[in-house]
């Protein structure tokens, strides 16, 4: 079983639409949280990190439920912008914090 | 603030070369400085962890002897991929975890090095 699991999408949805992405995780001993945004042939970028009580920025929301060991993300309004893969990354409770990505869900947002 | 500076961000070398990357965080000290490799259409896997001043830690099945990892100074990590093959052409990353505190702490790339052996 992968550490971190994401569906691959593509997720094709128009303007304006909802969408979430949901993130399962193995290890029970992960301690943070975060999504990435990834472009094509890009850096990852931080897009926010995932708290338990949940936390949102704008049009975008996450939760966590550390008893399912589950993460997910909701982006409202989506923007054409918005199309790039979003990576779930999960830090292991290492002595170095290592982090763990998921293979990322791709988001295409067309007009 | 909180910027890793990478290069080369792109990098064609013959079969049997050496090729160095080079990470530095500009505006902060990185004690830590990690190395990913992200092959097509895959997750980022992390190869190692740079410590300034000590060995870099492995992750399994990554050669220390193929990947070499110096951490000479608080804002500078090499990766060397020595007698580079075909099969190492890949996406290098680096990643250090910006200065902060309490659970808003982040990790900041790199830019890459898209690595192509000939």
């Amino acid at each position: 079983r992968k550490e971190v699991e994401q569906d691959p999408g593509p997720f094709n949805v128009p303007e304006g639409a909802t969408v979430a992405f949901n993130c399962t995780y193995s290890n029970s001993a992960s301690q943070s949280f975060f999504w990435y945004r990834q472009d094509c042939r890009k850096e990852p970028k931080l897009l926010m990190s995932v708290y338990s009580s949940g936390n949102e920025d704008g049009r975008f929301t996450a939760q966590l439920n550390r008893a399912s060991q589950y993460i997910s993300l909701l982006i409202r309004d989506s923007k054409l912008s918005d199309s790039a893969t979003y990576l779930c990354v999960v830090v292991m409770n290492t002595g170095f914090q290592k982090l763990v990505f998921g293979t990322g869900t791709r988001l295409l947002v067309s007009p | 603030g909180a910027v890793v500076s990478q290069h080369p961000s792109r990098v064609i070398c013959k079969s049997g070369t050496s090729v160095k990357i080079e990470c530095r965080s500009l505006d902060f000290q990185a004690t830590t400085m990690f190395w990913y490799r992200q092959f097509p259409k895959q997750s980022l896997m992390l190869m190692a962890t740079s410590n300034e001043g000590s060995k870099a830690t492995y992750e399994q099945g990554v050669e220390k002897d193929k990947f070499l990892i110096n951490h000479a100074s608080l804002t500078l990590s090499t990766l060397t991929v020595t007698s580079a093959h075909p099969e190492d052409s890949s996406f290098y990353i680096c990643s250090a975890r910006m200065p902060g505190r309490g659970q808003t702490y982040g990790y900041t790339f790199g830019s890459g090095t898209r690595l192509t052996v000939v």
